[in-house]
């Protein structure tokens, strides 16, 4: 069974904190994908990647980096985390058929 | 970020009544795909449709990809209490591997 696998569920982290969400994948997918979902305002793209060491911004990159050092991983970094970083975050992976998406990752900053 | 308009935002239903929901867009996709989310949980892939009047089938599911490619619609047949969670059409824009996201339906089964 394919999978798109988040390191954590839950998260906690204090303001200022940096925070970095790992993403890993087994389908040999080129695209990855990182979005925030938040009440009533739906899925937002915050950065994707085609390739190893490839990265485009998406919708919502300000406060965001990332890193594609390997195909199989896709890592959303928080350079400083902020109150309004607290969402669930979302990493899919692609063929260009369709996203394959991970559990999430719910992150709370206080 | 552009977003579908998806219909209706939220149902109130009865166990064994059947759901229809749609979404449409002022620009063409080449695919059209409907995502389910249980609460605290990625979306699911339910029903993938990649040609333009394709109609596809999923048990109890039904899509449809329309003709002018700018709208797709879901239904379910006699929901079950398990058919509870939100529903996200997507599309695929031509020439990219991005998706535009739907707002989501959400959905309630009564017993």
């Amino acid at each position: 069974d394919v999978k798109v696998t988040q390191s954590s569920r839950y998260l906690v982290k204090r303001t200022g904190e940096k925070v970095f969400l790992e993403c890993v994948q087994d389908m040999d997918h080129e695209n990855m994908f990182w979005y925030r979902q938040d009440p009533g305002l739906g899925l937002r793209l915050i950065y994707f990647s085609y390739d190893v060491k490839m990265k485009e911004k998406g919708d919502i990159p300000e406060g965001y980096s990332v890193s594609r050092e390997k195909k199989e991983r896709f890592s959303l970094i928080l350079e400083s985390a902020s109150t309004n970083q607290t969402s669930m975050y979302l990493c899919a992976s692609s063929t260009g058929r369709g996203y394959t998406f991970g559990s999430g990752t719910r992150l709370t900053v206080v | 970020g552009q977003q579908l308009n998806q219909s209706p935002q939220s149902m109130f239903i009865q166990e064994g009544e059947d759901v229809s929901m749609n979404c449409t867009s002022s620009s063409i996709f080449n695919t059209w795909l409907w995502y389910k989310q249980d609460p605290g949980e990625g979306p699911v892939l339910l029903i993938a449709l990649y040609k333009a009047g394709e109609l596809t089938s999923n048990g109890r599911l039904t899509a449809q990809f329309g003709i002018t490619r700018k709208d797709s619609f879901l239904n379910i047949s006699a929901s079950i209490p398990s058919d509870v969670g939100i529903y996200f059409c997507a599309g695929l824009t031509p020439n990219t591997d991005k998706l535009i996201f739907g707002t989501g339906t959400r959905l309630q089964v009564f017993p």
